[in-house]
């Protein structure tokens, strides 16, 4: 498996557009995570999905944020609009209940 | 609520010498612990996991515990290199199959 995929891999917009972040997930897992990691705050859980299901999106910080599983092998994290606070990383990870977690390489995401 | 704290947050020691990095958790219900290792502007990388039913794992130079009663877990480098220089995170999965972390360490290992 080659592991979680995520792309782009670098993404810069300007202020309002809409950004899609993609993540496929490892073949079999069953959680998958979003993350945002800023030198500010560190590591931020924004959602999870259990079998496709979210399960808790408390993390997401507003409206602008969404996320979307339609199927087990690709998520979504969209946000509309953009606007330079959401400057970070963001990660994808997933996993099964009782193993490890794995990490996608992340996606750099600069708004301007 | 699990919180996880990782103490110190930032170590340097010279090569050659064996490091314990420390991770404690409030809830003692939780389902395994993850040691990751972060390069700077790279993703996190899975070093060990140590379900809770284990005491600790090992993978070479490294070496994982795990004390639920305490809630603590840490991590053992044994013979420290300059290549070991990254930060490392602990994360607890608790009761609602989330991954709670702690801050780091960002260690550095002096040639």
């Amino acid at each position: 498996d080659a592991g979680v995929i995520q792309s782009p891999r670098h993404e810069v917009t300007e202020m309002g557009q809409e950004v899609t972040l993609r993540c496929k997930p490892i073949s079999g897992h069953d959680y998958l995570f979003w993350y945002r990691q800023t030198m500010m705050r560190g590591l931020e859980l924004l959602i999870y999905f259990n079998n496709n299901v979210p399960i808790d999106d408390s993390g997401m910080p507003e409206d602008r944020f969404s996320a979307k599983m339609p199927n087990a092998s690709f998520s979504t994290l969209k946000i509309q609009p953009s606007e330079p606070r959401d400057s970070a990383v963001y990660f994808c990870a997933s996993s099964l209940v009782n193993t490890e977690a794995f990490f996608g390489q992340g996606t750099r995401l600069t708004v301007v | 609520k699990q919180e996880v704290t990782q103490i110190p947050a930032a170590l340097s020691v010279p090569e050659g010498e064996n490091l314990v990095l420390n991770c404690s958790f409030t809830d003692s219900a939780i389902y395994n612990l993850q040691w990751f290792r972060q390069d700077p502007g790279k993703g996190l990388t899975s070093l060990l996991l140590i379900q809770s039913s284990q005491r600790e794992q090992t993978s070479g130079r490294l070496n994982a515990s795990l004390d639920k009663s305490s809630g603590r877990s840490t991590l053992y480098i044994a013979a420290s290199q300059p290549g070991d220089s990254a930060t490392y995170l602990c994360a607890a999965r608790d009761s609602n199959y989330q991954l709670i972390w702690g801050a780091g360490t960002k260690l550095i290992i002096k040639p």
